[in-house]
């Protein structure tokens, strides 16, 4: 199973928006709605942003949001802060091996 | 609040096995399944496998098939991670996590464990 295509990296402003994409195939992003964000920062453990293509778990500020269009989820971040320069992957089920990640994208805040 | 808290740093030599340790507080232990993934220094995020608390069954990647056991402990909240015949490529930070039957989410995670593998 090949790892979904993440950019492997992303800059904006403080305050800008930016989005990170992710693309699968019809066998894992574009054939069901479980495709998951999580934000590392270095040496910490991953945290989950967004869960289920779209939906934020509680705590989790509105400025993260997510989608999905055929086979490729998009994670946007409005209104950057420098709290959000991190690394950044996505997750997805797969009818073949059940969960596979994205490569990763690093993104700087300028 | 519900937290996951993982056992020490280890190191291994070629061939040896390991078994990490992950212990679940603040929710009901066997109302959820607890996934592993593992980051290599330097690189991406790999899921390992996914353990249901509830009745034990399991899913593991196909390339651990063989050489990866994941095991619970419901007296103890406890899930394990052991794997075998460890190889220099498997120098990693080990993470569980907890999840659900689906595969849809990952949350909350373990502070990871470092297992390095050197002769």
């Amino acid at each position: 199973q090949s790892a979904l295509t993440q950019p492997a990296s992303v800059s904006g402003s403080p305050g800008q928006s930016i989005t990170i994409s992710c693309t699968g195939t019809s066998s894992d992003v574009g054939g069901y709605n479980y495709v998951s964000w999580y934000q590392q920062h270095p040496g910490k453990a991953p945290k989950l942003m967004i869960y289920e293509v779209s939906n934020r778990p509680s705590g989790v500020s509105n400025r993260f949001s997510g989608s999905k269009s055929g086979n490729t989820a998009s994670l946007t971040i409005s209104g950057l802060q420098a709290e959000d320069e991190a690394d950044y992957y996505c997750s997805s089920y797969t009818s073949s091996s059940f969960v596979v990640f994205g490569g990763g994208t690093k993104l700087t805040v300028l | 609040q519900v937290q996951l808290v993982q056992s020490g740093a280890e190191v291994k030599k070629p061939g040896a096995s390991v078994k990490v340790s992950c212990k679940a507080s603040g929710y009901t232990f066997t109302s959820y399944g607890i996934s592993w993934v593992r980051q290599a220094p330097g690189q991406g995020l790999e899921w390992m496998g996914w353990i249901s608390a509830y009745n034990g069954n399991t899913n593991y990647a196909q390339k651990l098939q063989g050489r990866v056991t994941m095991t619970t402990d419901t007296s103890t909240s406890t899930a394990y991670m052991e794997l075998r015949s460890l190889r220099s490529d498997d120098t990693a930070v080990y993470y569980c996590a907890r999840g659900s039957t689906s595969f849809n989410w990952f949350d909350p995670w373990g502070q990871g464990t470092l297992v390095t593998v050197s002769s």
